[in-house]
């Protein structure tokens, strides 16, 4: 039971462009999600979350925005950079609870 | 100066055997974690420790052990190897033990099991 869907295995996108990664969930009780990073040979690293009480959330060049009626969340990255080229894993978890169910990951390549 | 470690980074062996990854975090979290990326990618909780405290203890077969001798340490432990325990095993670290504490997560062991 796939509770975290990320659709889309692989993204490429030219230096310089928005890159835009998208995660579905199903599970209504979710209301904290997070976005990792992950290059090869390395484990993730925390990028970006957001609360459910917000739907949109900025760092920088990374936003994640929240659609809580279409259960739907997405990170854009802008300017997409060639360090940015890794795999993108959502993640979410319900409210006091202790675990994370993550997506399976989008690999984003960013087009030099 | 790596803050959460695993060691060894590959294992390959014959089924039926017994084999432990370690793991070791230097960063002083109280939470430590074993997570399961399978061969479609799937990043799975298995089992999670607080304090020494087991909290999370999903769904695995009993082959797997996970010990933790102190807060620092969590190592997991499996039996009778199986072709599909084959996969990358990720430890985790977090301050606290709620889902949004963010995690630090160590580089991987892939194992493979012939």
């Amino acid at each position: 039971d796939q509770q975290v869907k990320q659709n889309s295995p692989s993204l490429s996108v030219q230096e310089g462009r928005i890159s835009i990664l998208n995660c579905d969930y199903t599970n209504s009780m979710f209301d904290y999600f997070l976005w990792y990073k992950k290059y090869p040979a390395e484990g993730p690293t925390f990028l970006i979350s957001i609360s459910s009480i917000k739907d949109k959330n900025e760092d920088g060049r990374f936003t994640v925005f929240l659609n809580k009626s279409a259960k739907h969340l997405s990170l854009h990255i802008v300017p997409s950079q060639p360090g940015d080229s890794a795999v993108y894993f959502c993640a979410a978890s319900a409210h006091g609870n202790e675990k994370l169910t993550f997506g399976t990951g989008t690999r984003l390549t960013i087009i030099p | 100066d790596t803050a959460v470690s695993q060691t060894p980074k590959y294992l390959v062996t014959q089924m039926g055997n017994d084999k432990s990854i370690k793991c070791e975090q230097n960063l002083g979290h109280d939470t430590m974690y074993w997570y399961k990326q399978d061969s479609k990618k799937f990043l799975k909780i298995m089992f999670s420790y607080n304090n020494k405290e087991l909290i999370i203890n999903e769904t695995v077969p009993n082959r797997f052990s996970p010990k933790s001798p102190d807060k620092a340490h969590l190592n997991l432990h499996i039996n009778s190897l199986e072709l599909g325990d084959s996969a990358v095993y990720f430890c985790a670290s977090s301050q606290g033990r709620l889902a949004w504490d963010e995690q630090f997560f160590g580089p991987g062991t892939r194992l493979t099991v012939l």
